[in-house]
């Protein structure tokens, strides 16, 4: 129903290599927010998307939301060591529920 | 200031005890709310309070006791804890609701013996 499922579980890179992660709903989302938890660390927010095909950068992060609201994907171009964490989708409901994806383990060989 | 607080970091107790985290946000921020995270886990939302008022319980165990003494602070009681229970317990706060930016706190790790 209202769960969000995030692919892939886990990714393992060679630094400079590229890294997209997916959140798919089957359901229409009004908003999809994106977070990044390093090891050790706490979730810090990193985006939110609300319309119809936004796309939005933050330096090497492009985040995309599809067309219907159903998906929405992260991608890292160039990794680098320092992008090592988990990354989680989110998705808000009427009320005040946030609720996660499992997450995208990102690991980054130098 | 855009920052959550919490403390302890870090607390380890017997599941005899009686224990309190605590959060404190100075953003004036009208939401907040008490995740628990497992290792390799989401977040999984445990109480929010609006405005001071418990507005969603997550059908959460009653050894799990939320206060909101005023707009800034959240406690979590914890009583007769399981080992079970030991977790990362994280605090987060918005503006008004969900759809606003949560900033997290760094949260407290907890293990019950």
């Amino acid at each position: 129903g209202q769960q969000v499922m995030q692919i892939p579980q886990y990714q393992h890179v060679q630094e400079g290599e590229d890294f997209t992660t997916y959140c798919n709903s089957s359901t229409t989302l009004s908003n999809i927010q994106w977070y990044k938890q390093r090891p050790g660390g706490h979730p810090v927010f990193l985006i939110q998307l609300v319309k119809s095909g936004e796309v939005k950068k933050q330096k090497r992060l492009t985040f995309q939301f599809g067309e219907a609201k159903k998906n929405s994907s992260l991608h890292i171009t160039a990794t680098q060591t320092t992008d090592v964490g988990t990354y989680f989708c989110a998705r808000g409901t009427g009320g005040f529920k946030t609720i996660f994806g499992a997450g995208t383990r990102l690991f980054v060989k130098a | 200031d855009t920052e959550v607080t919490q403390t302890p970091k870090h607390l380890v107790m017997g599941m005899t005890n009686k224990k309190s985290l605590k959060c404190e946000q100075h953003m004036g921020h009208r939401a907040m709310y008490w995740y628990k995270q497992k290792a390799k886990k989401p977040p999984e939302l445990m109480f929010v309070y609006s405005y001071e008022k418990l507005s969603i319980n997550e059908s959460v165990p009653s050894r799990f006791s939320p206060e909101c003494p005023n707009s800034s602070l959240l406690n979590l009681h914890l009583h007769a804890l399981q080992p079970e229970d030991s977790a990362l317990y994280l605090c987060a706060s918005t503006s008004s609701g969900p759809r606003e930016t949560q900033y997290f706190g760094p949260g407290t790790r907890l293990l019950v013996l």
